[in-house]
């Protein structure tokens, strides 16, 4: 089965708000996560990702956190606008090097207010 | 754009058919990986091949087959259709197995009745 989850299906924010999105993992083994958003009728579209050996990393408008000890990861986007609007996915690789074995979550969905 | 186009984008078969689904992959790119999406949920790794060879597979049945070609596009392949293989199919390309970026396609919806 999954080993990835998710704490909440949906989150709602206002427009120019911060977003937090959450996601547990179980297998203490895996090395490398995977940020993902599919707006509807699209295919998913990667974001950002981070490796075991780092706890933080950041890209445009968005930052993922990795705590190791309690398996534990989020993605957080500054100044939410409307076209963040999607569902969002973590993923983890249960393979050996990158992405040959890819699990993802149930997903959250990010409504924003205007 | 992706740059990932997959064929046929809708297609309607019944139950004991079988069903052959393609894909494209952005140029450059030597990895394909094959998902299932059930309506609802999250994406699940059906198998992925990197220059031409079957590079890692989840938890599907023998029946999901799929084949990579020289020029690194690909084909999923399902053969005695069951009503749970309804989904959309989705395909992604990436420039090597070692990287999680990987870039879809817009998917395949497939019903079967």
């Amino acid at each position: 089965g999954e080993s990835v989850g998710l704490h909440l299906p949906t989150l709602s924010v206002q427009e120019g708000d911060n977003s937090i999105i959450n996601c547990a993992y179980s297998n203490s083994a895996s090395d490398y996560f995977i940020w993902y958003k599919q707006e509807s009728g699209k295919g998913p579209q990667f974001i950002i990702d981070i490796r075991s050996n780092m706890d933080k990393r950041q890209g445009q408008r968005v930052t993922v956190l990795l705590n190791k000890t309690v398996k534990h990861l989020s993605l957080q986007i500054a100044a939410t606008q409307p076209g963040d609007s999607a569902v969002y996915f973590c993923a983890e690789n249960l393979g050996v090097s990158g992405s040959e074995k890819l699990v993802f979550g149930k997903g959250t969905k990010l409504t924003v207010n205007p | 754009e992706t740059g990932v186009t997959q064929s046929p984008t809708h297609l309607i078969k019944t139950r004991g058919q079988q069903v052959t689904l393609r894909c494209s992959s952005q140029s450059g790119h030597n990895t394909v990986s094959w998902y299932q999406q059930a309506l609802g949920q999250g994406p699940q790794f059906i198998f992925q091949y990197y220059r031409e060879e079957e590079n890692g597979r989840g938890n599907f049945p023998p029946r999901f087959s799929g084949l990579q070609f020289p020029n690194y596009s690909s084909e999923l392949n399902v053969n005695a259709l069951e009503l749970d293989d309804s989904a959309l199919y989705l395909c992604a390309s990436s420039r090597d197995s070692y990287t999680g970026e990987l870039f879809f396609g817009e998917g395949s919806r497939l019903t079967v009745l």
